[in-house]
């Protein structure tokens, strides 16, 4: 069972802001990253460290961090953005690597 | 730019050996700021991490797959494999092979290959 939980769905209308939860005890210590996945593709990084992004991802994208959450920010929605997101960070014991469970976002 | 390939047998027999192969170019395995790493994802499922390796040899494994994992490095063909012993149907899924940001606080994976099916059956 995975230490980072996250709602299964959201949806959001155009251009519109949609936050994506993931919540778990370890986040009070480490930093999640998000990543997106659109359907037969590989997942691709969006937002890592405190609030990065890598090369060629939009400033759209945010991430911040509170208590035992982390949350990623989209600010004006776009019908690319429709996709499967997920959180990454390490496990309450720091050795190793989990995933969230994955938010389903839906634009309108 | 940095790519990574998987490749291996589409099609596996319960209780055999799983074994993939992850191929990196543009860049070297033997970079002392990253770990490898395997990820994996059954169908319509999340997102499962596998297990990390350093290019040394060291290796961090899921402590739910630990005693069927092993992940291997050949830093003179800029490689690195997956071997999952004793799989059954639950290990039918998209493998993915990703680049691990040696960091403790801040942990990534920025590169991704495009993933592999491997199925599970007799």
């Amino acid at each position: 069972s995975s230490e980072l939980t996250q709602d299964p769905a959201v949806s959001v209308a155009l251009g519109q802001t949609v936050r994506i939860t993931c919540r778990g005890d370890s986040l009070r210590t480490f930093f999640a990253s998000w990543y997106q996945q659109k359907p037969g593709q590989a997942p691709v990084l969006v937002i890592y460290g405190k609030n990065n992004r890598p090369s060629g991802i939009p400033d759209r994208f945010s991430g911040s961090s509170s208590g035992n959450t982390a949350s990623l920010t989209i600010t004006g929605a776009q019908a690319e953005d429709e996709a499967d997101y997920y959180c990454n960070s390490r496990d309450s014991s720091g050795n190793h690597h989990v995933f969230g469970t994955g938010t389903k976002v839906t634009v309108l | 730019q940095l790519q990574l390939q998987e490749s291996g047998p589409g099609l596996v027999k319960p209780s055999e050996t799983l074994s993939l192969t992850c191929i990196v170019s543009g860049g070297s395995i033997s970079s002392t700021d990253y770990y490898w790493g395997w990820i994996r994802q059954p169908p319509g499922k999340g997102l499962e991490w596998i297990g990390s390796m350093y290019y040394s040899g060291g290796t961090y494994y899921n402590p739910s797959l630990k005693s069927r994992v092993t992940i291997s490095v050949d830093t003179s063909r800029n490689q690195f494999s997956l071997n999952l012993n004793s799989v059954t149907a639950a290990d039918t899924a998209v493998y993915y092979c990703a680049r691990d940001r040696k960091s403790m606080i801040y942990p990534s994976f920025d590169y991704w290959g495009q993933g592999t099916l491997v199925s599970v059956s007799s």
